[in-house]
């Protein structure tokens, strides 16, 4: 069935860039997000690319897919503690569910 | 603002017990989900609905039941609650159709503990 794939922890220091890469399955997927939970909280939308898209930046985040490699990566840049929190990124399958990777928890450390 | 709450935050339910999580939704969204969220795991769905009275199972509907009477609100019950049934229990919202991003409201999450 469809998948999509992220590690588990990433730990940076205040200051520098953060990467956190995914992996999905389905090629079919019209767009991928990447949602932001805060402790305590529910999920938050980020960012979002379209599939016809390789890059797409917003601020501090820039967004990479790679569809040959059904690859997908959001870079935060000059991480701050305020970012720290667990990353989600999803997409879309058939039938119009959306599939979530496991959650990336990124800690800043200042 | 857009907003989808749940009404209990935290529940603690004993073994069996008859277990009800509320969700409503104040964007007139005709998609709602429930998710649960265990760590390591992800997001996992349990059950969605397209619109009013319709309901699709997701891909772990085992132990759980739903219920869409009215546009705004989705309930999900544990019929008899069980020890691995404890999790936080997520539910979202989102407006039917191809011309927007998909993107998903979610509440603030319910988390459930079963003795």
């Amino acid at each position: 069935g469809e998948d999509v794939e992220q590690s588990l922890f990433l730990s940076v220091r205040e200051g520098d860039s953060s990467v956190i890469n995914c992996t999905y399955t389905d090629s079919s997927s019209t767009y991928l997000y990447w949602y932001k939970q805060e402790p305590g909280a529910g999920l938050q939308l980020l960012t979002y690319i379209f599939s016809n898209m390789d890059m797409k930046q917003d601020q501090r985040l820039t967004v990479l897919l790679n569809k040959k490699d059904k690859h997908l990566s959001l870079r935060i840049a000059d991480t701050q503690t305020g970012d720290s929190a667990i990353y989600f990124c999803a997409g879309p399958c058939q039938g119009g569910k959306l599939i979530f990777g496991q959650g990336t928890e990124l800690s800043v450390k200042p | 603002d857009v907003k989808v709450t749940q009404s209990s935050r935290y529940l603690v339910k004993r073994t069996g017990e008859k277990v009800f999580l509320e969700c409503v939704q104040d964007m007139d969204h005709e998609n709602m989900f429930w998710y649960r969220q265990d760590p390591g795991l992800g997001l996992r769905l349990i059950y969605f609905s397209y619109d009013v009275k319709m309901k699709e199972k997701g891909d772990i509907p085992e132990g759980y039941s739903v219920s869409r009477e009215k546009k705004e609100r989705f309930s999900l019950i544990l019929e008899s609650a069980s020890t691995n049934q404890t999790s936080m229990y997520l539910c979202a919202s989102r407006l039917a159709g191809r011309l927007n991003t998909g993107e998903l409201f979610f509440g603030e999450g319910s988390r459930l503990t079963v003795l």
